[in-house]
């Protein structure tokens, strides 16, 4: 079944606006959460990440929050631009195992920015 | 260039053919994954490589699915008697270390077409 979970599954926004994109996940061994930013015919990059112990992490127009006791969190895209049109992802990791660290994806969101 | 290079960037496949897909991680990178990425869908884990060992392959489909990692850098993924259903775009995945927060640098793909 789907470890994480990601909505919507499009979006589209104005230039200048906020895109606010929405993840939750049940696995409380997941500690680690990163966001990637996938343009069309390349594979994801990381964005921004951020682990349980904060609720929020900034890095320029990027923002994510975290509810730890609802198991959720959150991009926020400030100021939105033409140049932030992509799909994005939301991922989980746990303490690895003796066989190591896997990564959970959600499904993905579709961003348009409208100029 | 400093980035994952996977090859081919295309390939065709007839059913029931073998192919096999080329991942070269950026240099002194430890780990090294396996995503199958469906159309609109998130990546999903197919197996993972420390070095030269493969700890976990439980996210390959089937038996059909092979992959190794020989001398701790290049890896090649190897599918065979392939079907219909593996049609996908195919991404490996670098970190430096082992740990779960270690960035993943993604290559820009494969995709997979099999007619």
């Amino acid at each position: 079944q789907q470890q994480v979970k990601q909505s919507p599954q499009s979006l589209i926004v104005q230039k200048g606006g906020i895109s606010i994109i929405n993840c939750a996940y049940e696995n409380t061994a997941f500690d680690y959460f990163p966001w990637y930013q996938q343009f069309p015919g390349k594979g994801p990059a990381l964005l921004i990440a951020i682990r349980p112990d904060v609720s929020e992490k900034k890095e320029g127009r990027f923002t994510i929050s975290f509810n730890k006791s609802a198991k959720q969190f959150s991009l926020h895209i400030m100021d939105s631009q033409p140049g932030d049109s992509a799909t994005y992802f939301c991922a989980a990791s746990m303490v690895p195992s003796n066989t190591g660290n896997q990564f959970y994806f959600g499904t993905g969101t579709s961003l348009t920015v409208i100029p | 260039g400093a980035g994952v290079s996977q090859s081919p960037r295309y390939k065709v496949a007839k059913r029931g053919q073998d192919v096999a897909l080329r991942c070269d991680p950026i240099s002194g990178h430890v780990s090294l994954f396996w995503y199958q990425q469906a159309l609109g869908q998130g990546p999903e884990f197919l197996t993972y490589f420390q070095n030269e060992a493969q700890l976990d392959k439980s996210g390959l489909p089937s038996d059909r699915f092979f992959a190794e990692r020989p001398e701790g850098s290049v890896s090649t993924l190897k599918i065979q008697r392939t079907q219909q259903e593996d049609s996908a775009v195919y991404l490996c995945a670098s970190s430096l270390m082992a740990q779960r927060n270690s960035p993943l640098h993604f290559g820009n793909g494969t995709r997979l077409t099999v007619t």
